[in-house]
């Protein structure tokens, strides 16, 4: 059983910019969530998917999107940059049967630095 | 989902039992406790969840009071590897709910 991988492990940008983040969920999963963490803070809920469609939203803009593929793999969108989107980003993936969330299982999260 | 409370930092040392409380006194009746911990710059890893019985597994032990206001982790013998931030979270384990994570406990495991 595979765990849930992300890509690229590290990346720069420049403010203004738009940025793309992969995750691999884990094998049998069908859910993905995306969190945000800023430096000295815990991570905070960006958005789920379940079933290819948003499930659920933190209090983060709509520059922010998502996309999950059939396969349950998922990105993570961000357009026009601001030094304040640099943090590690996480994804989580879960099994979700019956609309009952089994537990999440975290990648290693992409470190963002926008500059 | 219901706030929880946790104190900010712990010592512990190595091969002692290290208990983590949290205290969350407005948890509401279908709501589960969940410990994750983060070791510095990973991705949290998921420790156990329990609704009102107590519940241990190979990481730790999850002792939730009668009255469901508080509980405790405990790792029964700390090693260097258990340093890092634990978060305790209350949550509706429903789809589409959030772990909200707050500022966690930094447990430091000397040698």
């Amino acid at each position: 059983e595979t765990g849930v991988t992300q890509s690229p492990t590290h990346l720069i940008k420049t403010r203004g910019q738009q940025v793309t983040l992969r995750c691999s969920s884990q094998s049998g999963h069908n859910t993905v969530s995306w969190y945000q963490q800023a430096l000295g803070q815990g991570p905070q809920f960006i958005f789920q998917y379940y079933r290819e469609e948003e499930n659920g939203r933190g209090n983060f803009p709509p520059r922010f999107s998502g996309l999950q593929f059939p396969n349950y793999s998922s990105e993570l969108n961000v357009n026009a940059l601001e030094l304040d989107d640099s943090a590690l980003y996480l994804c989580a993936s879960s099994y979700v049967e019956r609309e009952w969330d089994l537990g999440q299982f975290f990648g290693p999260g992409t470190r963002l630095t926008v500059l | 989902d219901a706030k929880t409370t946790q104190p900010t930092s712990m010592d512990c040392a190595e091969g002692r039992a290290a208990n983590l409380p949290c205290n969350h006194s407005t948890i509401s009746g279908n709501e589960y406790v969940y410990w994750y911990r983060q070791i510095h710059s990973q991705g949290p890893q998921y420790i156990i969840h329990g609704l009102k019985n107590n519940e241990t597994n190979e990481m730790a032990s999850l002792i939730i009071t009668e009255d469901r206001k508080s509980s405790t982790l405990i790792l029964p013998h700390a090693t260097l590897r258990d340093t890092a931030v634990y978060y305790c979270i209350v949550r509706v384990p429903d789809a589409g709910y959030a772990l909200n994570f707050g500022k966690g406990t930094s447990l430091l495991v000397t040698p």
